[in-house]
């Protein structure tokens, strides 16, 4: 079975510093693997997505990420963050003809 | 614009009483889902189908009952044996299983 854990439920980070959001995975076959943002009172909204091929995927918004399947993790990145980034991001873990199971969550705090 | 919708936006229920969320994708993406977010519990699988006619349960399926009678459209029952309604619903479709997930902007149910 899959499952996913974020590691933080909370991050704080102040204006323009870097920011790393973990994110740790387990499954039996090969994965899709999902970083998701969500705003107050919306739905979700993808960041960037991990299907095959280059293990550093880029997203929207100037975040990264970087598959590592010998650690089982997918860390979501981001070298300057702005205000706007306050948000509560989810890692999502997928698999061809396979259900899509979410992380509980990471809460990201900017702070000025 | 394609997209997922879900409808109402906001929902009221009294104690003892079904109600139905809607949700609706012109996407022509063959897998749906329902999933329901509280706070610091992240996004919860309640039901999932792949295929017209088909559906799974995913792991909080007490209380609730979907169909799929269209490609398009995917309703959730939140039945009177669900205990604790009040929560964000979200749903979601992909193209197929287990990839990019599409969200619709969620229906807050509230038991009064």
């Amino acid at each position: 079975a899959q499952s996913v854990t974020q590691l933080d439920s909370q991050v704080p980070v102040f204006e323009e510093a870097p920011v790393e959001l973990r994110c740790n995975y387990s499954s039996s076959v090969s994965v899709y693997l999902f970083w998701y943002v969500q705003y107050p009172n919306q739905g979700l909204q993808l960041l960037l997505k991990y299907l095959s091929g280059s293990t550093l995927v880029k997203g929207i918004n100037g975040f990264e990420a970087e598959f590592n399947k010998s650690q089982t993790s997918f860390h979501l990145r981001k070298p300057s963050v702005h205000i706007s980034d306050t948000a509560e991001y989810f890692c999502a873990v997928g698999g061809r003809d396979d259900k899509i199971i979410f992380g509980k969550g990471t809460r990201l705090h900017i702070l000025p | 614009d394609g997209g997922i919708t879900q409808s109402p936006k906001y929902l009221f229920r009294k104690e003892g009483q079904n109600v139905t969320l809607s949700c609706e994708q012109n996407l022509n993406h063959d897998a749906m889902y329902w999933y329901r977010q509280d706070p610091g519990q992240g996004l919860r699988l309640i039901y999932y189908s792949q295929i017209v006619n088909d559906f799974q349960k995913g792991d909080i399926a007490e209380g609730y009952s979907v169909s799929r009678e269209k490609k398009e459209s995917f309703p959730l029952t939140v039945t009177s044996a669900q205990k604790n309604p009040t929560a964000f619903y979200l749903c979601a479709s992909t193209l197929f299983a287990g990839t990019e997930a599409f969200f619709g902007q969620g229906t807050r149910l509230t038991v009064v």
